[in-house]
């Protein structure tokens, strides 16, 4: 089976730099994407890697380490709206490759 | 552009009672359709993924049953509800699979 282990909290300070780790095992491993989910509302895809490297989308950016089973979501230049859930989720041909495998979310607290 | 719609929003239901959740899609064709329940505070557990019409593959056993009558409608379902079925439901779609677009949701409360 699959199991992905992240931070459960993270608080940070608005303007910082935060980063939200994630451990997965896998089987057939086809990548790692992220989503954000605000409280009471539906989960939104931030990014994806397939390869290892980083990835940067505006002030989001994802790195993934496929030897090590390994990546993490950077938020730069935080703001209080950044404030939120925080999924990564595998995808896994093991699984079928129209699947994804979610972990239990990190709740990301900006203050002020 | 796509859009995805749920109904309803919240639902209040007494055990034993039946379940009806709808999801359709708009502005895609052929997309794959996934049906999650989110627990308070936890992760995304995936119930039914449907790659085409008729077509349902079940992850996880429970009184709760799926369709797919049409192209762009999901349907989740179930005979009599247990107090565990409460949670958030959120249906979603994709053209790549890695990158699922997520309905509103609709938030079940079984008494």
């Amino acid at each position: 089976g699959q199991s992905l282990e992240q931070p459960s909290e993270v608080t940070a300070v608005e303007g910082a730099i935060v980063q939200i780790n994630c451990t997965y095992q896998t089987s057939g491993f086809y990548g790692l994407s992220w989503y954000q989910q605000h409280d009471g509302g539906a989960p939104t895809f931030l990014s994806y890697n397939a390869l290892d490297g980083l990835e940067e989308t505006g002030r989001f950016s994802s790195f993934l380490s496929r030897s090590d089973s390994y990546g993490y979501l950077l938020l730069q230049e935080l703001q209080m709206k950044d404030s939120a859930s925080y999924f990564c989720a595998v995808r896994d041909s093991g699984a079928g490759s129209y699947q994804l495998t979610f972990g239990k979310g990190t709740k990301l607290s900006v203050i002020p | 552009s796509q859009t995805i719609h749920q109904w309803p929003a919240t639902l209040v239901q007494p055990v034993g009672s039946p379940l009806s959740l709808e999801c359709t899609v708009e502005g895609t064709s052929n997309p794959n359709l996934y049906w999650y329940r989110q627990a308070a505070g936890r992760g995304l557990q995936l119930l039914f993924y449907s790659v085409g019409i008729g077509q349902i593959s079940s992850e996880v056993p429970q009184n709760l049953s799926a369709s797919r009558p049409q192209d762009r409608q999901f349907i989740l379902s179930s005979k009599k509800l247990l107090l565990s079925d409460s949670g958030f439901y959120l249906c979603a779609w994709s053209v790549r699979d890695y990158e699922q677009f997520f309905g509103p949701g609709t938030r079940l409360t079984v008494l």
